[in-house]
């Protein structure tokens, strides 16, 4: 059984960087053609995606996000990572980590999600 | 504001049904894209409830149900249980934006 386990740091100031990774286990990121995503939720509202990263590199953002996202694959280490720059008290929500067998599939497999606080 | 709509709530006493409608656009639902449905309990992860519009992974109960016509599907749930309770969100891909959609999520009441 696959499972994902999102790290890094619960609180990141404005301006700042928020930085990511999922490790994956039970399977190799490196089997199969997955779509490895991330979605966020802001406390009491619903998912927003934020992108999606192949396991050959590939990338699509959501568009309102691109100019500040950067996702990234280690295949020697078994995870993948998001980075968010420029930050603000908006980007604040639970970010999860998902496994799609495509782009277009249904997400088969969540992280249990990392609460990220964007504060000074 | 969210590519799919949903109702923001919808409600019913334990043994009836209730429909949970998704609607979107020709850019996703009604470009032919399939439709998945999650159900969240507060402070946990989404779960998947049906995928490819109609399909329930294994252990989910045949009391939930999915379709889809034209840029719109729904979720049926019969039977209805207090453990039923949660948020349901649909979700699909859309074309135009290259990612995937959510509906803001409907919170289901059992009464």
């Amino acid at each position: 059984q696959v499972q994902l386990q999102e790290s890094g740091p619960g609180l990141v100031k404005p301006s700042q960087t928020l930085s990511l990774t999922c490790s994956v286990s039970g399977g190799s990121i490196n089997s199969g053609s997955y779509s490895w995503s991330w979605i966020r939720q802001p406390a009491g509202e619903g998912l927003e995606w934020i992108g999606r990263i192949s396991t050959s590199g590939s990338t699509n953002y959501k568009p309102s996000l691109k100019s500040r996202v950067t996702m990234s694959v280690t295949t020697s280490k078994n995870e993948f990572s998001l980075r968010l720059s420029s930050v603000t008290a908006s980007d604040t929500a639970v970010y999860y980590c998902t496994r799609s067998s495509s782009p277009h599939r249904e997400i088969e497999f969540w992280g249990r999600g990392i609460l990220v606080t964007v504060s000074s | 504001q969210s590519v799919l709509t949903q109702p923001p709530s919808v409600s019913g006493a334990p043994g009836q049904r209730v429909t949970v409608s998704c609607t979107g656009s020709n850019s996703n639902i009604g470009a032919g894209y399939n439709v998945q449905w999650y159900r969240q309990v507060p402070g946990t992860a989404p779960r998947l409830l049906i995928f490819a519009d109609s399909s329930r992974p294994s252990g989910v109960p045949d009391r939930f149900s999915g379709s889809k016509s034209g840029a719109s599907a729904s979720l049926d749930i019969s039977d209805l249980l207090p453990e039923d309770e949660a948020d349901y969100y649909c979700q699909s891909y859309d074309s135009s934006l290259s990612g995937l959609i959510f509906g803001g999520g409907t919170k289901l009441s059992v009464l």
